[in-house]
C-alpha cells in the first residue's frame, strides 16, 4: 500500500526557513517523480516543486523559485522541501504526491495527508 | 504559463442526476489531463487520467472526456459521496509551467 507522510509543519516567522520532510512507502521511492503542492486556506491547488526520480532535474513554481530548494534521499525514501525567505503568502497545507515512474510529465497519485506551514510573526 | 479555467464555479445537482464539470485549457495539452476529487479535511484523491481514463479504484459513474483545451468530467448518478470540490490539472507544458490546476468546481447537493 503506497503511503506518504508529511511532516515538519509549524508556524514560522516571516524571513525565516522551514524544512519539509515526506517519508514514504509502499512502492520503489527511487523510480518516482515526487512533487510538492500546497493549498492556502480555503484555496484551490497550486503546484511548488517537482524532483525527477534520481534528483538530477528540479523545477520550480515561479512563486517560489529562488526561495524553496526541493530534494530527495532515496536511500531514505524521503522527499524534502528547504523553505527560506518565508512570507504571508507562503502559508498553506503543503501535500506531497507521487509522480511518473521515470517520467515528469505525470499526474499526482497519490497524495498525503498534508502538513501545515504558518508564516505570521 | 498554460491557464486552466473550470466552470461552473459551483454546481447545484440532486442526489441520482447527472453532473457535468467543465475544465479549457489557454492552449493545447493534448490528452495530458488529470482529474481531482477533494473532501473537506481530506487530500486529493486521483479520479482521471490521460483525460479519460479512470484510475485505479474508481467507479464506474465517473468519466472523463476531451482533448486539446476542451474537457468534460461527467458523474452519471450522483451518491452523496460524489459532493465535493473537483479539480482539473494539465501536466503538459514542458518546461515551465508543467502543472497548473484549475480553480476548482464545487459540487454540491442540490
Amino acid at each position: 500500500q503506497v503511503h506518504l507522510v508529511e511532516s515538519g509543519g509549524g508556524v514560522v516567522q516571516p524571513g525565516r526557513s522551514l524544512k519539509l520532510s515526506c517519508a514514504a512507502s509502499g512502492f520503489t521511492f527511487s523510480s518516482h517523480t515526487m512533487h510538492w503542492v500546497r493549498q492556502a486556506p480555503g484555496k484551490g491547488l497550486e503546484w511548488v516543486a517537482v524532483i525527477s526520480y534520481d534528483g538530477s532535474n528540479k523545477y520550480y513554481a515561479d512563486s517560489v523559485k529562488g526561495r524553496f530548494t526541493i530534494s530527495r534521499d532515496n536511500s531514505k525514501n524521503t522527499l524534502y522541501v528547504q523553505m527560506n525567505s518565508l512570507r504571508g503568502e507562503d502559508t498553506a497545507l503543503y501535500y506531497c504526491a507521487r509522480g511518473g515512474e521515470w517520467n515528469l510529465l505525470n499526474w499526482f497519485d497519490p497524495w498525503g495527508q498534508g502538513t501545515l506551514v504558518t508564516v505570521s510573526s | 504559463e498554460i491557464v486552466m479555467t473550470q466552470s461552473p464555479a459551483t454546481l447545484s445537482v440532486s442526489p441520482g442526476e447527472r453532473a457535468t464539470l467543465s475544465c479549457r485549457a489557454s492552449q493545447s495539452v493534448s490528452s495530458s489531463l488529470a482529474w481531482y476529487q477533494q473532501k473537506p479535511g481530506q487530500a486529493p484523491r486521483l479520479l482521471i487520467y490521460g483525460a479519460s481514463t479512470r484510475a485505479t479504484g474508481i467507479p464506474a459513474r465517473f468519466s472523463g472526456s476531451g482533448s486539446g483545451t476542451e474537457f468534460t468530467l461527467t458523474i452519471s448518478s450522483l451518491q452523496s459521496e460524489d459532493f465535493a470540490i473537483y479539480y482539473c490539472q494539465q501536466y503538459n507544458n514542458w518546461p515551465r509551467g508543467m502543472y497548473t490546476f484549475g480553480q476548482g468546481t464545487k459540487l454540491e447537493i442540490k
